[in-house]
This record gives C-alpha cells, sequence and structure tokens, in this order.
C-alpha cells in the first residue's frame, strides 16, 4: 500500500533555529513530491513541488530534498520565525495524473 | 494570478436541505480537484475532474454530487448531508498531465446539524 508518514506530528522551536521537517513514502517510483503550509481552519499553501528527477529545490528559507531509493524527503527552514508556525504536510504523486497522497502533517510552533 | 477562489466560507446546513459549494479559477487549468479534510487530518480526495469530465470518484457516497460546468468553475452539490459530513471542503486545480503543481483554494467550513 502507498503511504506518506510524516514524523515528528508537532515540533516546538525557539525563534531563529534552523530545523528539518521530514517525509517518508512507501514506494519510490513516486512522479513528483509537494510540500504544503497550512494555517489553522485554511488552505494549502503550496510551497515546493519537487520531480522524480530532481534532488532538491530551494525558495528563500526553505529547501526540499528528495532521495527517492530510500523513500524520504526532508523540508528545512532556516531561521525560524513565529510566522513559520503552521502545519507543513508533503503530499507525494504516484499516479500518471496528479491525484496526491498526504503525510499527516507536522505541527510547528516557532516561539518568540 | 494563481489564485483559487471558493465560495462559500462558512455553511451550515441542517440534514434535510440542498446547497452547493463553488470553486473558481482563472489560470487557464485543465484538471480540477475536491478534497475533504477532518480536523487534525489530512486532506483526502474526493473527485477529479479532467477537461470537464469526471475522471476520478473515489467511492465517494451519492449524496455529494460535482459538476464542473466549464473549464474554470468546479461545483459540489449537497444533499442529505449527515453530521459526519462536517469538514473543510477544499478545492484544487492544476494543469492537465503529469508533474504539476497543485493549487488550493481557501476551502469551505461545512457544519451539518
Amino acid at each position: 500500500k502507498q503511504e506518506v508518514t510524516q514524523i515528528p506530528a508537532a515540533l516546538s522551536v525557539p525563534e531563529g533555529e534552523n530545523l528539518v521537517l521530514n517525509c517518508s513514502f512507501t514506494d519510490s517510483a513516486i512522479y513528483n513530491l509537494q510540500w504544503f503550509r497550512q494555517d489553522p481552519g485554511k488552505g494549502l499553501t503550496s510551497l515546493l513541488l519537487i520531480q522524480s528527477s530532481q534532488r532538491e529545490q530551494t525558495s528563500g528559507r526553505l529547501n526540499a530534498s528528495l532521495d527517492k531509493s530510500s523513500g524520504r524527503s526532508t523540508l528545512y527552514i532556516a531561521a525560524s520565525q513565529p510566522g513559520d508556525s503552521a502545519t507543513y504536510l508533503c503530499a507525494v504523486n504516484w499516479n500518471a495524473g496528479n491525484m496526491l497522497t498526504f503525510g499527516g502533517g507536522t505541527r510547528l510552533m516557532v516561539k518568540p | 494570478d494563481t489564485e483559487v477562489t471558493q465560495t462559500p466560507k462558512h455553511l451550515v446546513m441542517g440534514m434535510t436541505n440542498k446547497k452547493s459549494l463553488k470553486c473558481e479559477q482563472h489560470m487557464g487549468h485543465r484538471a480540477m480537484y475536491w478534497y475533504k479534510q477532518k480536523a487534525k487530518k489530512p486532506p483526502e480526495l474526493m473527485f477529479v475532474y479532467s477537461y470537464e469530465k469526471l475522471s476520478i470518484n473515489e467511492s465517494v457516497p451519492s449524496r455529494f454530487s460535482p459538476e464542473c460546468p466549464n473549464s474554470s468553475l468546479l461545483n459540489l452539490h449537497l444533499h442529505a448531508l449527515q453530521p459526519e459530513d462536517s469538514a473543510l471542503y477544499l478545492c484544487a486545480s492544476s494543469q492537465e498531465g503529469t508533474g504539476y503543481e497543485q493549487y488550493f483554494g481557501p476551502g469551505t467550513r461545512l457544519t451539518v446539524t
């Protein structure tokens, strides 16, 4: 069964810390992987999309890496800020379309 | 413009009501999606439309009826819902094909009483 797992479910860090969020998936034959941010009660904001042929993508303080062989992706957030507090979701596309399977998310709190 | 809009933002309906959720995008995307998200859970795919035709129905009960009247609009018609259907309903869109980024709307918070 194709599954996506995010551990830990919750993370609390002091402001300014660099941090890594983890995403693992059971089947390495992915088309792409997308990282999202979700604020409470809101929709999803796309952060980064990594294609299966790519190793990493960067946007500002965010860097996402992909290691298909080990079934892992990480989202690195540099110099965290209280405004980064949100739930971060990774989603994998295994199909010849764009159907996404989501992980359970990591709820991040950055304390001032 | 990478915006997907959804109306209404909040909806409260009784179990005998009929209501509709609306979603709109003007990015020229030909794939549109409905997801359901329960509290503290990840989104779950309900329906996929490709070129205005329903391509995927993830075994969703018939009390949910999707409609894609044109390439920019996606509706979700609701009838005889149950309290357990209360959730955040998210619409998304992407270019048709494989490997494209999905863009999500802000969602409609539905409460069934």
